[in-house]
């Protein structure tokens, strides 16, 4: 009930191409699912966030796409540069409680030139 | 500049010592969590912390210790009864629990031999 299941676990995509990186989650309770990007040897930082009353949200190059009926999320990179070389983890939480965010097992995106 | 610092970076112990690991931030933060990261996982919640002197446990406890005297610092020691102590060790706080963005520090690893 608590697991967010993200897929793929690494990606190689040509500059230029769309990266698209799927995650699910199982609780029905959760309504913040924010996407953190991360560089090696460094801490997350959120790339964009999506709350279920919306289907997409997008911010520069970065969307999320929502299925709240499939419990399903996705980060979509368009016109992915080599800059965006890094790990991707989504996760999911329930608002206004303890705050504790339920990450995926995080996927390798990296982006040849 | 405002933000969550984290010391040392990398850290080494003995098998059998404790070791405190540091997390301040300045951000006038509640709530403040510490997170264990394996390579190829996602993060793991160990212990979390939503108000000054009071703190509970993750997903992860064993092993672990915590204490929140100021609001400003939320230290963890990583005790011998932890088995596989070898980690990226993440501290992150958010303005108040369960609401708005999880900022994370810059990590620390610690290896045990």
């Amino acid at each position: 009930q608590q697991q967010v299941k993200q897929s793929p676990q690494s990606l190689i995509v040509q500059k230029g191409g769309i990266s698209i990186i799927n995650c699910a989650y199982e609780n029905t309770a959760f309504d913040y699912f924010p996407w953190y990007q991360q560089f090696p040897g460094k801490g997350p930082a959120l790339l964009i966030a999506i709350r279920p009353d919306v289907s997409e949200k997008k911010e520069g190059r970065f969307t999320i796409s929502f299925n709240k009926s499939a419990k399903q999320f996705s980060l979509h990179i368009m016109d992915s540069q080599p800059g965006d070389s890094a790990t991707y983890f989504c996760a999911a939480s329930k608002e206004g409680n303890t705050g504790k965010l339920i990450f995926g097992q995080g996927t390798t995106l990296q982006v040849k030139p | 500049d405002g933000g969550i610092t984290q010391s040392p970076k990398y850290l080494f112990r003995k098998e059998g010592q404790n070791v405190t690991l540091s997390c301040e931030q300045n951000l006038n933060h509640d709530a403040m969590y510490w997170y264990r990261q394996d390579p190829g996982q996602g993060l793991r919640l160990i212990y979390y912390s939503q108000i000054v002197n009071d703190f509970q446990k993750g997903d992860i406890a064993e092993g672990y210790s915590v204490s929140r005297e100021k609001k400003e610092s939320f230290p963890l020691t990583v005790t011998s009864a932890q088995k596989n102590p070898t980690a990226f060790y993440l501290c992150a706080s958010t303005k108040r629990a369960g609401v708005g963005e999880q900022y994370f520090g810059p990590g620390t690893r610690l290896t045990v031999t």
